[in-house]
């Protein structure tokens, strides 16, 4: 069974703080991605990578950075965590193929509530 | 970035009553793919369209990719209280793109 696991099911952070959230896979997969959902703005994407150390910039990378040391894990940090920054993120990874785009798995999500 | 439209952004419909949502875009899309989320999951791929024109079902869900390649169609038949959740469209702005674009979802709520 594919599995896509993130580090924490709930966090709440100060302003200011350094937050990361991690997230881990265990189907050999190249792309990772980091999305954050919001209410009536769908899926928005953060960053994604699609190789060990390679990253590329999503949508939305304003005041976060990621890394990727190992294949299986891709780590998103809040240099220094906003209120704005409050929200549900999802971590997502994939494998490219043959036909068009293929499927993304999700991971749980984290909901992160900066005060 | 682009955005996917859906409609409607909520339902509330009674246990046996089939659902009907769409996802619009101004650009072309070569694949069309729709999720569901549950409540407190991440988001699970549901159907996968890969034509114009092209109609898939998947046990009571039956998607369609609109001859225009800028929509896109979800319905449901009988709804159960399983079906309770948030529906995505997605998709890739460029063929073999592996960053998918997601519309702001549907969200269903069944009445008991």
């Amino acid at each position: 069974d594919v599995k896509v696991t993130q580090s924490s099911r709930y966090l709440v952070k100060r302003t200011g703080e350094k937050v990361f959230l991690e997230c881990v896979q265990d189907m050999d997969h190249e792309n990772m991605f980091w999305y954050r959902q919001d209410p009536g703005l769908g899926l928005r994407l953060i960053y994604f990578s699609y190789d060990v150390k390679m990253k590329e910039k999503g949508d939305i990378p304003e005041g976060y950075s990621v890394s990727r040391e190992k294949k299986e894990r891709f780590s998103l940090i809040l240099e220094s965590a906003s209120t704005n920054q409050t929200s549900m993120y999802l971590c997502a990874s994939s494998s490219p193929g043959l036909v068009g785009t293929d499927t993304q798995y999700f991971g749980p999500g984290t909901r992160l509530t900066v005060l | 970035g682009q955005q996917l439209n859906q409609s409607p952004q909520s339902m509330f419909i009674q246990e046996g009553e089939d659902v009907s949502m769409n996802c619009t875009s101004s650009s072309i899309f070569n694949t069309w793919l729709w999720y569901k989320q549950d409540p407190g999951e991440g988001p699970v791929l549901l159907i996968a369209l890969y034509k114009a024109g092209e109609l898939t079902s998947n046990g009571r869900l039956t998607a369609q990719f609109g001859i225009t390649r800028k929509d896109s169609f979800l319905n449901i038949s009988a709804s159960i209280p399983s079906d309770v959740g948030i529906y995505f469209c997605a998709g890739p702005l460029n063929f073999g793109n592996e960053k998918l674009t997601f519309g702001t979802g549907t969200r269903l709520t069944i009445i008991p």
